[in-house]
């Protein structure tokens, strides 16, 4: 079945500096892309939508200078953190959606663990 | 704007025990009904869906009925396995074609004890 890989699991990174995560469709090209947060007994909060080629569209409240969104290929997106700060620190999941699949519009990545000192 | 409300956790049965896990929403419009899970270490996948009032998701032995007079998608299984451990999200997606911008609600975590 359709495969989304997300790198890393979790990152420790120190207050100031930037940090990277990826998300991967493997077996399919996903020309969108959607990146959550979660926070500890929280819901998932849709922080953008990625589209392959153009400008990510951040939802309300959605710092866009500080999460920057690429998408330059159809099987990779990547949140950038930048600046990052200790309030930063949460769990990131990216999603993607299958334009072929019928069941499962979304595949998710087993999320990236952020970790700010 | 669209809002989904689940029984907040973590509930714990034994085996062969029955399971509800409660779904509410608010939403304008007609939206589709999910149910996600998120097994220990892995991503979240899709359990079952409702695209319309009256119809019934099911897969794995798990049920949920989109009930549009009481907006309500409540998760049911009627004998859970230790397998069946995980955290269990309900979500919602606007109608109108775009089935795929989710507002999940917090998650239950469920743990089924031998």
């Amino acid at each position: 079945g359709a495969v989304v890989s997300q790198h890393p699991s979790r990152v420790i990174c120190k207050s100031g500096t930037s940090v990277k995560i990826e998300c991967r469709s493997l077996d399919f090209q996903a020309t969108t892309m959607f990146w959550y947060r979660q926070f500890p007994k929280q819901s998932l909060m849709l922080m953008a939508t990625s589209n392959e080629g153009s400008k990510a569209t951040y939802e309300q409240g959605v710092e866009k200078d500080k999460f920057l969104i690429n998408h330059a290929s159809l099987t990779l997106s990547t949140l950038t953190v930048t600046s990052a700060h200790p309030e930063d620190s949460s769990f990131y999941i990216c999603s993607a959606r299958d334009p072929a699949g019928v069941n499962s519009p979304l595949h998710f990545g087993n999320g990236t663990r952020l970790t700010v000192t | 704007g669209d809002s989904v409300t689940q029984m907040e956790g973590p509930v714990t049965l034994s085996e062969e025990a029955f399971l509800t896990i409660n779904c509410t929403y608010t939403a304008t419009g007609y939206p589709s009904l999910f149910w996600y899970v998120q097994y220990p270490g892995e991503g979240l996948q899709l359990l079952l869906k409702a695209t319309k009032a009256d119809d019934k998701g099911s897969n794995k032995g798990f049920e949920a009925t989109y009930r549009k007079e009481t907006t309500s998608f409540h998760l049911e299984k009627g004998s859970v396995q230790v397998s069946d451990s995980a955290v269990y999200f309900c979500a919602l997606s606007p109608g109108g074609g775009s089935n795929y911008k989710l507002t999940f609600g917090k998650g239950t975590l469920l743990t089924v004890n031998p």
